[in-house]
């Protein structure tokens, strides 16, 4: 079975800041997806960004980036350049590929502060 | 164009009434999942649709939840008798998913239901 790990429950950042958030996973498999993702508190969970495991290059969407270290299995996502609409849940994801399902962690609540 | 949809967007019953869920998927996304997700928890897994595969039904808690989805559209979310531990945000999400997989999931708003 794979498992999913946040280990930071809460977080907070100063505008303009950097912020890293971690993400750990346990599997076999050797193919996988990753996936952050972001919940304000309208409940809308909305994608941020994909890494897929045969990619050795970090996945990057504008302030988004992700260190993806495949031996570590480890999927930490860095948001440069805060801003308060930031201010959200982070849900780091993992499915296998071939596959459907999707493992979630329990999450990073993250606030930005002005 | 339109993004997955989900109603109602709150539901408040009363212990031991039936629940129906609804969730409209984006059109053409061929995989449909069922999540809950309880006060500042994470994503708990309760069902998944591909095609006319049959479900993934390994995340239903009890056999009082069920789920259908008609025409490969449309998915009703069922939960009989309920109970207060039943409260929680059900979050419906569709994805491009096939044989393949890889394809990111797209959520709808929730629904949130409080049993009383």
């Amino acid at each position: 079975a794979q498992t999913v790990t946040q280990s930071q429950p809460e977080m907070s950042v100063q505008e303009a800041e950097t912020v890293t958030l971690s993400c750990t996973y346990d599997t076999s498999e050797s193919n996988y997806y990753l996936f952050w993702y972001k919940q304000p508190p309208s409940r809308q969970m909305i994608l941020v960004i994909r890494q897929e495991a045969y990619k050795q290059q970090n996945a990057t969407e504008n302030r988004f980036s992700v260190n993806f270290q495949k031996a570590a299995k480890s999927f930490s996502l860095k948001i440069s350049d805060s801003q308060l609409g930031d201010t959200a849940m982070y849900f780091c994801a993992f499915m296998k590929h071939p596959g459907n399902q999707f493992y979630f962690g329990t999450g990073t609540s993250l606030t930005v502060i002005p | 164009g339109a993004g997955v949809s989900q109603s109602p967007s709150n539901k408040v019953t009363e212990k031991g009434k039936d629940v129906e869920l609804r969730c409209d998927p984006i059109s053409g996304h061929t995989a449909l999942y069922w999540y809950r997700q309880s006060l500042g928890q994470g994503l708990e897994f309760l069902i998944y649709f591909q095609g006319n595969s049959a479900p993934d039904k390994s995340g239903l808690p009890s056999d009082r939840f069920s789920a259908e989805r008609t025409g490969g559209s449309v998915s009703t979310l069922t939960i009989q008798r309920t109970q207060q531990e039943d409260s929680a945000v059900y979050l419906c999400a569709s994805s491009l998913s096939g044989t393949g997989g890889g394809y990111e999931q797209y959520f709808g708003p929730g629904t949130r239901l409080t049993v009383t």
